[in-house]
C-alpha cells in the first residue's frame, strides 16, 4: 500500500521567492501534520488538520507560512517571500483517526534550500 | 511547554552489543510516546508507540519502556546489527502534536 508521499523532494529557491510543498497522505487518514526539521534537530510541529479543518497552526513561525487542505486529503504548505532561515526539511505525517494523537506515518520530506 | 532530552547524542558500538537509548521529558501529561528511526535523507519510521497507560512495548529486538512519574523512557536494542545504524528520535504525544527530542545518532560497526 502507498505511504505518505511528498513533492518535490528537493527545492532550491532564491530569497524572496514563494514556494509550495505538497503532501499526499495515506488514503482515508483523517489527521495530517506538517513539521519543520532543521539540520541536526528533531522535527518541530507546524500545523495540524483534521479533515479539511486546520485545528492547530500554533507552530507556524510567521505569517509567511500558510497551509491548506481544502478537500480533506492532499495538503499544501506555502511559504511566501522565502528567507534563508526557512531552509530545512519539511515533513508531512498522517494519522488514521482524529485527536487525541495516534500513530503518525511520515513522508520522506521536502528539503528546501533558500539561497 | 514540553521539553524532550535524548542522551547520548551519539553512540558507536560494535555489532552484537545490547544498548540503551534514553529519553527524558518535563511534562507527564501525555497521550503517548513514540520512538522513531530516521535514516539519512529519509523520513521517519515508527518503531514503537506506548500509550500513556502502558509501561512498555516490544517489537522484535526492540523494547521501549515508559515511566511517566520520573519523566523517562528508554529504548533497548538487543544484539545490535549494522543495519540498526540510524538516528533514533523519541516524541511525546500531546492532544494534537508530537514534541521531539534531538535524537541519538547510532553507529553499529561490523
Amino acid at each position: 500500500g502507498a505511504g505518505v508521499s511528498q513533492s518535490p523532494r528537493y527545492k532550491v529557491a532564491k530569497r524572496g521567492q514563494d514556494v509550495a510543498l505538497r503532501c499526499d497522505p495515506i488514503s482515508g487518514h483523517v489527521s495530517l501534520f506538517w513539521y519543520q526539521q532543521a539540520l541536526g534537530q528533531g522535527p518541530e510541529f507546524l500545523t495540524y488538520f483534521q479533515n479539511e479543518a486546520q485545528l492547530d497552526k500554533s507552530g507556524l513561525p510567521s505569517d509567511r507560512f500558510f497551509a491548506e487542505r481544502p478537500e480533506g486529503s492532499v495538503s499544501t504548505l506555502k511559504i511566501q517571500r522565502t528567507q534563508q532561515e526557512d531552509s530545512a526539511v519539511y515533513l508531512c505525517a498522517s494519522s488514521l483517526a482524529g485527536g487525541p494523537i495516534g500513530e503518525q506515518f511520515f513522508g520522506p520530506g521536502t528539503r528546501l534550500t533558500v539561497l | 511547554k514540553q521539553e524532550v532530552t535524548q542522551i547520548p547524542a551519539a553512540l558507536s558500538v560494535p555489532e552484537g552489543e545490547n544498548l540503551v537509548l534514553n529519553c527524558s521529558f518535563t511534562d507527564s501529561a501525555i497521550y503517548n510516546l513514540q520512538w522513531f528511526r530516521q535514516d539519512p535523507g529519509k523520513g521517519l519510521t515508527s518503531l514503537l508507540l506506548i500509550q500513556s497507560s502502558q509501561r512498555e512495548q516490544t517489537s522484535g529486538r526492540l523494547n521501549a519502556s515508559l515511566d511517566k512519574s520520573s519523566g523517562r523512557s528508554t529504548l533497548y536494542i538487543a544484539a545490535s546489527q549494522p543495519g540498526d545504524s540510524a538516528t533514533y528520535l523519541c516524541a511525546l504525544g500531546g492532544y494534537s502534536t508530537l514534541t521531539f527530542g534531538k535524537g541519538t545518532m547510532l553507529l553499529v560497526s561490523p
